[in-house]
């Protein structure tokens, strides 16, 4: 089935340390992106990409990094930058036609900093 | 900087019952996206809006598109418990190449 895989679900981590999420689509979608969400609140824009080896920063980029090496893997990285990283993240994908499309989502990642 | 606004943002309503929950957005765009988001689950896609007056039904939703108003509404009609969830509205952002999201309704449906 197609779909678009989030792992790992749920990921713990200490102050200071580096993780990355892991997004993979089988959908053929030209465009991923990655969106925060806090508790009670709305998606932010973290991070997308429209084609492989092209990003752009979304509203809430300080702290994060990604890589487009594939068109099926969209991984981000929270840094230790990132001042509040405990948060519920969401990977999607979309193929653009006029405008943005369609999002599809994947399962989520919940990441707790302890 | 397009902004998207919901309201209600917390919805209370009785089984049986019709409410409308409001999605508003400040700047010109003709396509709005619905989505559903049970508790600590990811978002599921409701109904796709692209163009003026559009209207899409689905069981005891119902939603429609005013690009003129800059309005979109999401219609529940005759309110059963299973309906209990976030709804979230979406706006394509003009040539931005990403959505904006609304803040999101919690509906409750008691029975």
């Amino acid at each position: 089935d197609g779909g678009i895989t989030q792992s790992p679900k749920y990921l713990f981590r200490k102050e200071g340390q580096n993780v990355t999420l892991s997004c993979e689509q089988n959908l053929n979608h030209d465009a991923m992106y990655w969106y925060r969400q806090d508790p009670g609140q709305g998606l932010r824009l973290i991070y997308y990409s429209q084609i492989v080896n092209d990003f752009q920063k979304g509203d809430i980029a300080e702290g994060y990094s990604v890589s487009r090496e594939k068109k099926e893997s969209f991984p981000l990285t929270v840094t230790s930058a990132q001042k509040n990283p405990t948060a519920f993240y969401l990977c999607a994908s979309s193929t653009p036609g006029q405008g943005i499309g369609e999002l599809f989502f994947g399962e989520g990642s919940r990441l707790t900093v302890l | 900087e397009l902004k998207v606004e919901q309201n209600p943002l917390f919805l209370s309503m009785q089984e049986g019952k019709n409410y409308t929950i409001y999605c508003n957005y400040s700047t010109t765009s003709d396509r709005l996206y619905w989505y559903r988001q049970d508790p600590g689950k990811s978002l599921e896609s409701l109904f796709v809006l692209l163009s003026n007056g559009a209207v899409k039904q689905e069981g005891r939703l119902m939603a429609s598109l005013d690009t003129k108003a800059r309005l979109s509404t999401l219609h529940i009609t005759a309110a059963v418990h299973d309906l209990s969830a976030t709804y979230f509205c979406a706006v394509d952002m003009e040539y931005g190449n990403k959505l904006v999201f609304g803040a999101g309704t919690i509906l409750r449906v008691k029975s």
